[in-house]
């Protein structure tokens, strides 16, 4: 696709429920991540995919936080029992992953999620 | 590790004026890139510009420019001609040796007409 795509764009869940945020990257880009945005603040790395494998995985917050990815394309990041702290924008990003230092990454416009 | 501060959290400037915001980094890596990136409120991060750590020669794109003080640990982005599209939050970022991105708090640019 011309551009990274995630949906939904806005989801809205209670507190408990489980969510799946899909990130769909740029075609040919083998390097996918995925990043947290609270509100007011800057992003925080969540991990990092290259190919299918996830050689980091540091930044997620908690063992409620899981990532797959299928091949070099379709990335799902789900969160069971979402708590209220959960509520962010959560960003995707690609790029082609050939030198890591000198990647530029490219951004898709993010879920909005609100744990009520 | 790495860090990026954005000091100013907001800043204003009139249309057609220039603005300069600023960004200072820590890292005890030698070779490493820095980046602006700008999150209009559709929430879209853009790439604006990005430089180099072994290039001396500031980065240039357009209306966009830096000023890389690779000593100083600071990079500063000036917005000459300002134009109302340009308000978005403007964010800082460093990446090194690794993949990930690492960035400032960010801050609010309000391009007044």
């Amino acid at each position: 696709g011309a551009g990274v795509s995630q949906s939904p764009s806005n989801k809205v869940t209670e507190k408990g429920k489980d969510v799946e945020l899909r990130c769909d990257p740029i075609s040919g880009h083998t390097a996918l991540y995925w990043y947290r945005q609270r509100l007011g603040q800057g992003l925080e790395f969540l991990i990092y995919f290259q190919g299918n494998s996830a050689p980091d995985k540091s930044g997620l917050p908690s063992d409620r936080f899981s990532a797959e990815r299928t091949g070099e394309s379709v990335s799902t990041l789900t969160i069971q029992r979402t708590q209220q702290e959960d509520s962010a924008v959560y960003l995707c990003a690609s790029s082609l992953g050939l030198a890591t230092v000198t990647d530029t990454q490219y951004f898709g416009p993010g879920t909005r999620l609100t744990v009520l | 590790a790495q860090t990026v501060t954005q000091s100013q959290p907001e800043m204003s400037v009139q249309e057609a004026e220039t603005v300069t915001l600023s960004c200072t980094y820590d890292t005890s890596e030698s070779n490493y890139y820095l980046f602006w990136y700008k999150q209009p409120p559709s929430r879209q991060m853009i790439l604006v510009i990005r430089q180099e750590a072994y290039k001396q020669q500031n980065a240039t794109e357009n209306r966009f420019s830096v000023n890389f003080q690779k000593a100083a640990k600071s990079f500063s982005l000036k917005i000459s001609d300002s134009q109302l599209g340009d308000t978005a939050m403007y964010f800082c970022a460093f990446a090194g040796s690794n993949y990930k991105l690492t960035f400032g708090k960010g801050t609010l640019l309000t391009v007044n007409p």
